[in-house]
């Protein structure tokens, strides 16, 4: 039981590309979700999915677009990066059940220069 | 969400218990109380949550007073390996239609001293 894998584990962009974080979860949750940790202000909710086909803004997301085609994977995209979206990403599910109870993936360090 | 108030940073000698306060004194009546941690450039890790009752598991128990203003996460014997940085979080049990995020605030700073 893997839980919730992200992928990559670090990643360095140049500002203007565009790339995919991707975040995949096997227990079958509904609801996905993507923060951000930069430091000094705790994680900020960027985008996130109360099931496949259905998406919503969090309080961050510009610079961002989401899709979720399946239950198990939410990519977020990055359209043209900017030095201001460097952080830690994290990626996190939880059941439909107990919205709460979320359970986070290791995280994408993305450093953009 | 009811915010919720934590001190900044604690020590506690390895092998004693660990009691980490928080203040959420204006919880709602459907709103429950989850407790997470964050070890170093990890992804936050679920602890406990509780409603009014006092609630245990195999990491911690996790003590709401009677008027759910308050609550205790008690780790009864701390290890080096419970360093990290512990949120409390207040939020409802299911939808929370407009407001989906998990509010992490910035937590306490727990460090275990050999």
């Amino acid at each position: 039981n893997a839980g919730v894998t992200q992928t990559p584990k670090f990643q360095v962009l140049k500002t203007g590309q565009s790339m995919t974080l991707q975040c995949a979860q096997d227990m079958n949750h509904e609801y996905m979700s993507w923060y951000r940790q930069d430091p000094g202000m705790g994680l900020r909710l960027i985008h996130y999915s109360v099931g496949a086909g259905i998406t919503d803004q969090g309080e961050v997301p510009n610079g961002y677009n989401v899709s979720r085609s399946t239950t198990e994977d939410f990519p977020l995209r990055l359209l043209s990066a900017a030095p201001s979206q460097t952080s830690v990403y994290f990626c996190a599910s939880s059941p439909t059940q107990v919205r709460g109870r979320a359970f986070f993936g290791q995280g994408t360090r993305l450093t953009v220069v | 969400d009811a915010k919720t108030t934590q001190p900044p940073s604690m020590d506690c000698a390895e092998g004693r218990a660990a009691n980490l306060p928080c203040n959420h004194s204006t919880i709602s009546g459907n709103e429950y109380v989850y407790w997470y941690r964050q070890i170093h450039s990890q992804g936050p890790q679920y602890i406990i949550h509780g409603l009014k009752n006092n609630e245990t598991n195999e990491m911690a128990s996790l003590i709401i007073t009677e008027d759910r203003k308050s609550s205790t996460l008690i780790l009864p014997h701390a290890t080096l390996r419970d360093t990290a940085v512990y949120y409390c979080i207040v939020r409802g049990l299911r939808n929370n239609f407009g407001n989906e995020k998990l509010t992490f605030g910035t937590g306490t700073r727990l460090t275990i001293i050999p």
